[in-house]
């Protein structure tokens, strides 16, 4: 079936710096592929998603490309501030057979530090 | 536009007895699903609807999970009865229609604690 491995958290770094939160998948079909947000005390929320190989999907700074010949998703950002700590999911949607449900990852913890 | 809307936000029962959760998603939406979120894992789909027909539930522990969605439009998940294992958040979402390039929307989810 399908699966979601990303990189266990949580990370912690300090303001300004680099991140990048990995992410890869198995799929048995052309999935498409999603980051979602979780802030504190918040729901679940979009934050980009990419729908094909090769496609950047990009939001509040932060950037996905769909690598599918390493069937990767690795989210990053240049310069992370204090208020992008939040818990992180990978996710992908393998739409076969109209069944489009996601399967996510099991979450990363990020801390930003000022 | 008004977003996904569940119900209650939090319940606490002891275990054998039922419990029932309450979701009405965005207007239009046609698909809506139901995840299980339990602590430090990612959401788990157990069930999608399109309209008011069952699309998957293969992963609903079907001897003690039920859900219905009679009308097409909101929709209730009911355990009965509860283990110690099903103490989790409930999420409901919904999207436009069941393809897959479309992102869900999410409620706030309903945080159940099992004694």
């Amino acid at each position: 079936g399908d699966s979601v491995t990303q990189m266990e958290g949580p990370v912690t770094l300090s303001e300004e710096a680099f991140l990048t939160i990995n992410c890869t998948y198995t799929a048995t079909g052309y999935p498409s592929l999603f980051w979602y947000v979780q802030y504190p005390g918040e729901g679940l929320q979009l934050l980009l998603k990419a729908t094909k190989a090769d496609d950047k999907g990009s939001n509040k700074g932060f950037e996905a490309t769909y690598r599918k010949e390493t069937t990767s998703f690795h989210l990053e950002k240049g310069s992370v501030q204090v208020s992008d700590s939040a818990v992180y999911f990978c996710a992908l949607s393998d739409s076969g057979g109209g069944a489009d449900g996601l399967t996510f990852g099991k979450g990363t913890h990020l801390i930003i530090q000022p | 536009e008004a977003g996904v809307a569940q119900s209650p936000r939090y319940k606490i029962i002891e275990k054998r007895q039922s419990v029932a959760f309450w979701c009405n998603p965005i207007s239009g939406h046609a698909t809506l699903y139901w995840y299980q979120q339990i602590l430090g894992q990612g959401p788990k789909l157990l069930i999608q609807f399109q309209n008011n027909g069952v699309v998957d539930d293969s992963q609903l522990p079907k001897d003690r999970f039920s859900a219905e969605r009679l009308k097409g439009v909101d929709s209730t998940l009911k355990i009965q009865p509860a283990k110690l294992e099903d103490s989790a958040v409930y999420l409901c979402a919904s999207s436009p229609s069941g393809q897959g390039h479309q992102p869900q929307h999410f409620g706030d989810g309903t945080r159940l604690s099992i004694l």
